[in-house]
């Protein structure tokens, strides 16, 4: 299976400061088509999961622009610029080029 | 609106079987592929299997490989995840969520699934 590496798995920041999360995978992401299915996902508190981020850098419907996603084969990243409230939950990176799906163990984001 | 509403969730006992049901509107159902998403309590997520567009292909994890099936009903936009022989470590909350072609774009609310004797 392919392990999916988060870090880190916590973060306490203020509103308004910008944070990275850092998505690892045990192996390329590259799917056969060329396409890497890499995405990012926030489940808020008591919520279902919302996707941010689809095939590593492509912003979901409705996902502010304060998010990004950079990465390629098995080093991601997540950036979120100018935090706001709403922002904060638990993170998750997700793979779908290999079988089982796989995702990460989640960054928690919380506010200082 | 695209909408997902899981149903069928609920406290079972080991060793019996439970059908969740995923009842979608408000997106071309038959165009996409489905998947279930589970979640123990105070847990991260974790895939449980997922199904071609038409149902001509399913996957799972191992942990539920010949106790669970996964299938649609694209007249219905209906997806459905079958149990069998389910046991505590089963215990989670099930989640529908969109597949190939619109990975993880929707998602429903969730449906509690205990077992427990």
């Amino acid at each position: 299976d392919v392990v999916m590496t988060q870090t880190p798995p916590s973060l306490s920041v203020a509103i308004g400061q910008s944070v990275s999360i850092s998505c690892k995978s045990s192996q390329s992401l590259v799917y056969s088509d060329g396409k890497t299915y890499l995405h990012w996902l926030l489940q808020s508190p008591g919520r279902s999961p919302k996707r941010l981020i689809y095939q590593v850098s492509n912003l979901g419907s409705g996902v502010p622009d304060r998010f990004s996603g950079t990465g390629s084969q098995k080093d991601f990243t997540l950036k979120i610029s100018r935090v706001e409230a709403e922002d904060l939950g638990v993170y998750y990176c997700a793979q779908t080029t290999h079988f089982p799906n796989t995702f990460g163990a989640g960054t928690k984001l919380e506010l200082k | 609106e695209v909408q997902l509403v899981e149903s069928g969730g609920g406290l079972v006992q080991p060793g019996r079987s439970m059908k969740l049901s995923c009842a979608a509107s408000g997106f071309t159902f038959s165009n996409y592929g489905m998947a279930w998403v589970r979640q123990a309590p105070t847990k991260g997520l974790e895939w449980v299997a997922t199904i071609s567009y038409d149902g001509s292909s399913t996957y799972y994890r191992d942990s539920v490989k010949g106790r669970f099936t996964i299938s649609r009903d694209n007249a219905k936009s209906t997806l459905y995840l079958q149990m069998n022989s389910l046991r505590s470590e089963d215990t989670a909350t099930y989640y529908c969520t969109s597949g190939q072609l619109r990975w993880f774009a929707y998602w429903g609310q969730g449906t509690l699934v205990t077992v427990s004797s």
